[in-house]
């Protein structure tokens, strides 16, 4: 039973780099959310996605882009990776207005 | 003003004791109430959901007051096992989609 499945687990970027984030969930869930946590602060909102085919923007989405390919699967897109983007990034799932699963995170360091 | 805000803490209590935290949500459309607990370095994870009669499980239990949009976590007879971090998270109201997190409150039980 995998749930969230996030990757990678870590990862270090040097300034001007992209990346994606993947996260994928095989509990059939309409929403999936992208959050991010600073240390020692709680879940900032970047962008959530309640339905396939939608996306809409959180409290903190500028600097990212995302992209909801399928039900199963929603990236999380850097363009171009800057120092304030260091966090450790969670992807979570659920049924609307329900629990919400989260995957074991994605730790990311901007040099 | 913050959506969701939760005590700021942090709570230092010793093995047995009682601790109560506190959140307020701004939407009062807002449908569904939550607290998750999040262990250092680990994504969260449901805790328990709040109803309006009020639940219980075990030491912990959980309050809704829709009329002042409080919600609240009593912990009762405190373990070493209970520090964490504990989460609000308020669901829908204006995005029913959306899911959204305090800050958190930490606990720290010492023997």
């Amino acid at each position: 039973n995998a749930g969230v499945t996030q990757t990678p687990k870590f990862q270090v970027l040097k300034t001007g780099q992209s990346m994606t984030l993947q996260c994928a969930q095989d509990m059939n869930h309409n929403s999936m959310y992208w959050y991010r946590q600073d240390p020692g602060m709680g879940l900032r909102l970047i962008y959530y996605s309640a339905s396939e085919g939608t996306t809409d923007k959180g409290e903190v989405p500028n600097g990212y882009n995302v992209s909801r390919l399928n039900k199963r699967e929603f990236s999380l897109r850097l363009e171009s990776a800057a120092p304030s983007q260091t966090s450790v990034y969670f992807c979570a799932s659920m049924v609307q207005n329900t629990e919400a699963f989260f995957g074991q995170g994605t730790r990311l360091t901007v040099v | 003003r913050k959506e969701v805000e939760q005590d700021p803490g942090p709570f230092n209590v010793p093995e047995g004791a009682t601790v109560a935290f506190n959140c307020t949500y701004s939407n009062s459309a807002s449908q569904s109430f939550f607290w998750y607990r999040q262990d250092c370095r680990k994504e969260p994870k449901l805790l328990m959901s709040v109803y309006s009669s009020g639940n219980e499980d075990g030491r912990f239990t959980a309050q809704l007051n829709r009329a002042s949009q409080y919600i609240s976590l009593l912990i009762r007879d405190s373990k070493l096992s209970d520090s964490a971090t504990y989460l609000c998270v308020v669901n829908g109201g204006t995005n029913a989609g959306k899911s959204t997190f305090g800050d958190g409150t930490t606990l720290t039980v010492k023997p």
